[in-house]
């Protein structure tokens, strides 16, 4: 079975500064797509940024990119220029690449705090 | 183009009862999925329907259910409810294979 683990509970930040969230996941699976996601207190999921596993160039998305390193199975999210309305909680989720499933698997959560 | 619509927002019931939760979907999109979230558990897969086929259910006793009508809207029910089913359940919808799932703001069902 898929697993996602997230290590920290909780992260803080400076405004403006960097930060990153970790991610590790265990699958047998060698097709694949990870997904980084921001809950805000409004409680909608928002999808920050996504990696399909064959691609070895790491995605970005303007001040959010990732760092996916297969074969260490490890996903993690850098945050620059860290904003107050990045304050949220991130998850990351696993979805097998494969038609008629959809599913998410998702890991426990970082909740990100921004200092002003 | 208008969001993941859930409803309703807030729903409280009593032990025993049975609730229905509503999602209609982003135009277009024909792929809807459930999840169920709680501080204890986290976030948990569901159900996923598409063409009003269930194609993937998730680890829940068989009170929990769900439907999808033609237009793609889907409907969750979940039976005899116990204290532990207070959650927020979120929809998600997609296109077709492969793509970005969109989230609902949630139902949040509190069981007394």
């Amino acid at each position: 079975a898929q697993t996602v683990t997230q290590s920290q509970p909780e992260m803080s930040v400076q405004e403006a500064e960097t930060v990153t969230l970790s991610c590790t996941y265990d699958t047998s699976e060698s097709d694949y797509y990870l997904f980084w996601y921001k809950q805000p207190p409004s409680r909608q999921m928002i999808l920050v940024i996504r990696q399909e596993a064959y691609k070895q160039q790491n995605a970005t998305e303007n001040r959010f990119s990732v760092n996916f390193q297969k074969a260490a199975k490890s996903f993690s999210l850098k945050i620059s220029d860290s904003q107050l309305g990045d304050a949220a909680m991130y998850f990351c989720a696993y979805r097998i690449s494969n038609f008629g499933n959809e599913k998410l698997t998702f890991g426990t959560g970082t909740r990100l705090t921004i200092i002003p | 183009k208008a969001g993941v619509t859930q409803t309703p927002r807030y729903l409280i019931k009593t032990r025993g009862q049975q609730v229905t939760l509503s999602c209609s979907p982003i135009s277009g999109h024909r792929s809807v999925s459930w999840y169920q979230q709680t501080p204890g558990q986290g976030l948990q897969f569901l159900f996923e329907y598409f063409s009003e086929t269930q194609r993937n259910k998730g680890n829940f006793p068989g009170r929990f259910s769900g439907r999808q009508f033609s237009n793609s809207r889907s409907e969750m029910n979940v039976s005899t409810l116990e204290l532990g089913d207070s959650a927020l359940y979120l929809c998600a919808t997609s296109t077709i294979l492969n793509s970005p799932l969109h989230f609902g703001n949630g139902t949040r069902l509190t069981v007394t």
